[in-house]
């Protein structure tokens, strides 16, 4: 089975904090994807990467950053953390070089920016 | 571009009741379409998918038809649980990408 985890489950930071959401996957997929969760809104892409050292805007990246260093890990960085940016978080990551294929979720993390 | 809409909730409904979730959509090109599921506290889970017209996709009692002509992708169980109380999303990949609906909340009541 694919494992998608994410290093916590709830975060409270206070605004301004630099943010670090980690996430790593043991199936050594090329894609990694970051979303948000919100109420009536879905899921939006933040970003994701198709390789180490690659990665591509989604619809919302302002304000977020990435990094890809090693293929199993994805970060997501909140350079300095906001009260708008209090949301459920999601990582997924899919096989490379297999369009329109599903892609495997971890548990999440619900911040909260105070 | 692309896009997903899918019926608002929530959905209430009684054990054994029948469940249709409607989604549509729109795309360029051929989407592979999904259903998934999350269920409170966790992440996303595949439900089923189809990857072409005409395909069904099936899990756990859960039907879906990759319906072409309508551009639709309607989710069906024919005797809920309480078990499935949680919140469905409807999903198309026209490729790497995945464009999810908002997402519908069935809760069921014994």
């Amino acid at each position: 089975d694919v494992k998608v985890t994410q290093s916590s489950r709830y975060l409270v930071k206070r605004t301004g904090e630099k943010v670090f959401l980690e996430c790593v996957q043991d199936m050594d997929h090329e894609n990694m994807f970051w979303y948000r969760q919100d109420p009536g809104l879905g899921l939006r892409l933040i970003y994701f990467s198709y390789d180490v050292k690659m990665k591509e805007k989604g619809d919302i990246p302002e304000g977020y950053s990435v990094s890809r260093e090693k293929k199993e890990r994805f970060s997501l960085i909140l350079e300095s953390a906001s009260t708008n940016q209090t949301s459920m978080y999601l990582c997924a990551s899919s096989p490379g070089g297999v369009r329109q294929t599903e892609q495997y979720f971890g548990p999440g993390t619900r911040l909260t920016v105070t | 571009g692309n896009s997903v809409t899918q019926m608002e909730g929530p959905v209430t409904l009684s054990e054994e009741a029948f469940l249709t979730i409607n989604c549509t959509y729109t795309a360029t090109g051929y989407p592979s379409l999904f259903w998934y599921v999350q269920y409170p506290g966790e992440g996303l889970q595949l439900l089923l998918k189809a990857t072409k017209a005409d395909d069904k996709g099936s899990n756990k009692g859960f039907e879906a038809t990759y319906r072409k002509e309508t551009t639709s992708f309607h989710l069906e169980k024919g005797s809920v649980q309480v078990s499935d109380s949680a919140v469905y999303f409807c999903a198309l990949s026209v490729g790497t990408a995945l464009i999810f609906g908002k997402g519908t909340t069935l809760s069921v009541s014994s």
